[in-house]
């Protein structure tokens, strides 16, 4: 596929368990930026990638949120502990370029804690 | 703190009937302001980049324009297919946080035939 790429779309899980979710961004892409978006909210910023690592993590709300991406490619965003707060649209996104605005946004995982 | 306010929160407008949607931004230095389109389920679409006060940027019927303080989403003679969440977003100069885009909470169109 040509777009940027999140599995699962959806996710039910129960309060405490670990989650993670995947993001495949468009291929040759080397910024990557996780962001999460409530109900009814704009998308915050959680953290961005440039290539292997990540260049600014200061959106993560605390430790229990973790991202990796250990190729430069593919990203998984892990979740620990999780919270009925957590719930919430997982949005990932990709572009060419390093520091722009100009994003490319997948449809996202939508992440439900019971 | 970087805020970013959208007005109004929902707009419901007959096709044909033009409108603007309203982003006012306060931040420490604009880099850059950004203009989305997000459908139901989907995530966002970019639309526009906007660098300096007085630039404006048009596709089909959509007019982007910028001032120090705001900017403004013109709509013309819109189409049922418009309708969407517009979101708007900011960027900082530099420093910490100059990687992020800062989000407002969007405007809801609804576009009646």
């Amino acid at each position: 596929g040509a777009g940027v790429s999140q599995t699962p779309s959806n996710k039910v899980t129960e309060k405490g368990k670990y989650v993670e979710l995947r993001c495949d961004p468009i291929s040759g892409h080397t910024a990557l930026y996780w962001y999460r978006q409530s109900l009814g909210q704009g998308p915050e910023f959680l953290i961005y990638f440039q290539g292997t690592g990540a260049a600014d993590d200061s959106g993560l709300p605390n430790d229990r949120f973790f991202a990796v991406r250990p190729e430069g490619s593919v990203s998984t965003l892990k979740i620990q502990r999780t919270e009925r707060g957590d719930s919430a649209v997982y949005l990932c996104a990709s572009s060419p370029l390093q520091r722009t605005g100009e994003l490319f946004f997948g449809e996202g995982s939508r992440l439900t804690v019971l | 703190e970087d805020q970013v306010t959208q007005s109004p929160e929902a707009l419901r407008l007959q096709e044909g009937e033009s409108s603007s949607l309203n982003c006012s931004y306060t931040v420490s230095g604009l880099r850059g302001l950004f203009w989305y389109r997000q459908d139901p389920g989907k995530g966002p679409e970019f639309l526009f980049t906007l660098y300096s006060a007085g630039e404006e940027k048009e596709k089909e019927r959509l007019k982007a324009t910028l001032t120090k303080k705001e900017s403004f989403l013109h709509i013309t003679a819109p189409k049922p297919e418009d309708s969407a969440t517009y979101l708007c977003a900011v960027q900082i100069t530099s420093g910490a946080g100059s990687y992020q885009l800062t989000f407002g909470k969007g405007t809801k169109l609804s576009v009646i035939p």
